[in-house]
């Protein structure tokens, strides 16, 4: 299996700041994924970030609002941008990895994203 | 949207007893993936099953897919207070591009 750290696990962050999330692979992926969690909900994919091209943004997502890096293969960052309390939510990145002959997707612990 | 959805949203049973949960998806599908998530920490795979299954074991876990309904359960067995968590599944999409889609989830409460 893949695993994957995240930083930071949290933080509390004012309104109209800007925070950069930073994950990490242990091996070499292909595809990284970030999503946002919001409080009770299910998870909802931002973008799909590969290595050496352009995140493929969502329906709703914006490169303004959370530009994102792929420098290699194992590290990726999300930036959420001029925040708002709407983006408190968890952050998770994930990978696509195949383990025993399938393809899952792994996730990281997720960044907990307050803002006031 | 093309969330699944799933249900119950909320579950509390006690210890011993089984669980079940369902998960009904809207578009055709190559495999569909069970999750289970801590206290709103990161998701952990469970089970993953193939469009051309119909049933799949691991442990306490039994998983089930009909794709003429569209729809899965997952059933843990004889359940415990560590398995008190929200449960997510998720459907693969590859046509066009590779992507999940995540169903809105089934919180568990496990009562000692």
């Amino acid at each position: 299996s893949a695993v994957i750290s995240q930083k930071p696990s949290r933080d509390i962050c004012q309104r109209g700041t800007s925070l950069t999330i930073q994950c990490q692979v242990d091996s070499q992926v292909t595809m990284m994924f970030w999503y946002r969690q919001q409080p009770g909900q299910s998870l909802t994919l931002i973008a799909t970030a590969n290595q050496g091209s352009e995140a493929t943004y969502e329906s709703g997502f914006v490169i303004d609002k959370f530009p994102i890096s792929r420098p290699n293969l194992t590290f990726s960052t999300l930036t959420v941008s001029n925040m708002s309390p709407e983006d408190s939510s968890i952050y998770l990145c994930s990978v696509k990895y195949r383990d025993r002959n399938q393809e899952t997707q792994y996730f990281g612990p997720g960044t907990r994203l307050l803002v006031l | 949207s093309q969330q699944g959805e799933e249900d119950p949203q909320a579950l509390s049973i006690q210890e011993g007893e089984n669980a079940t949960m369902n998960c009904s998806y809207k578009t055709s599908i190559n495999n569909l993936q069970w999750y289970r998530q801590n206290s709103g920490r990161g998701l952990v795979h469970l089970i993953l099953i193939r469009s051309n299954e119909r049933e799949k074991h691991s442990g306490r876990l039994r998983v089930t897919l009909d794709t003429s309904k569209k729809s899965s359960s997952l059933l843990i067995t004889a359940s415990r207070a560590a398995d008190t968590a929200s449960y997510f599944c998720a459907t693969v999409i590859t046509s066009g591009t590779y992507k999940y889609i995540f169903g809105t989830g089934t919180r568990l409460k496990v009562l000692a």
